[in-house]
């Protein structure tokens, strides 16, 4: 196991088109994140799954902005109707947590860099 | 709100300076946190947590419940550590860890 992939680690795309990031987690982990950095930020939340549901999503993740877990394993964020302002860097991070356990650290992929023209 | 502010983008010192990274946290409770490191070229890695008390690189950090701190601290800096360092925290039994701006520190020789 390399860690958490993302794929593509770069896409350019026109305005108004639709895209998706993937990301396969570590396998034996239970919980998958995605978040958004733009340059000079840190990152910021976007979605969380356990395992296949989705149990929580930020604000920032407008109706254009759709995430899943099928089976609790690989995940994809797709956005439609891209706008330049959805440019930034997509990281998907995993973690696993068991039951009363705190939060678990959280393995970081290498980002899929989205450019809107 | 929950929100994680690290003052300073960038710090620059030289080898062998002390070095502190200041995180200040706003949160009405006990949460759990973090500082997360991106070397150059690297994906974003944890480096310490607060309630694992312990050392890493040289690196400890210092929950400070009473001014709501986290700053992180090294004796001796070294050109190794330049890198991006973020502080983060975590709500208590929760899932949604939230980072603060970050803070690039550059280490001279």
């Amino acid at each position: 196991d390399t860690g958490v992939s993302q794929n593509p680690r770069h896409k350019i795309t026109k305005r108004g088109q639709n895209v998706t990031f993937r990301c396969d987690p570590i396998s034996e982990h239970n919980r998958l994140y995605w978040y958004r950095q733009t340059l000079g930020q840190g990152p910021e939340f976007l979605t969380y799954f356990q395992n296949e549901a989705q149990l929580e999503k930020s604000r920032l993740l407008s109706d254009r902005f759709s995430a899943e877990r099928p089976k609790g394993s690989f995940s994809t964020l797709e956005i439609q109707r891209t706008e330049q302002g959805d440019s930034a860097m997509y990281l998907c991070a995993s973690s696993f947590r068991s039951t009363g356990d705190r939060t678990g650290e959280l393995f970081f992929g290498e980002g899929s860099r989205l450019t809107v023209l | 709100a929950q929100r994680v502010t690290q003052p300073e983008k960038l710090l620059s010192v030289f080898k062998g300076a002390p070095v502190e990274l200041k995180c200040n946290y706003s949160y009405s409770g006990s949460p759990e946190l973090f500082w997360y490191v991106q070397y150059s070229r690297q994906r974003l890695q944890l480096l310490l947590r607060h309630i694992s008390r312990e050392s890493i690189k040289g690196f400890t950090a210092d929950l400070n419940k009473g001014e709501t701190s986290f700053h992180l601290k090294k004796p001796f800096a070294q050109e190794e550590d330049s890198a991006m360092y973020y502080c983060a925290l975590s709500p208590p039994g929760g899932f949604k860890t939230i980072f603060g701006a970050g803070t690039r520190l550059f280490v001279k020789a």
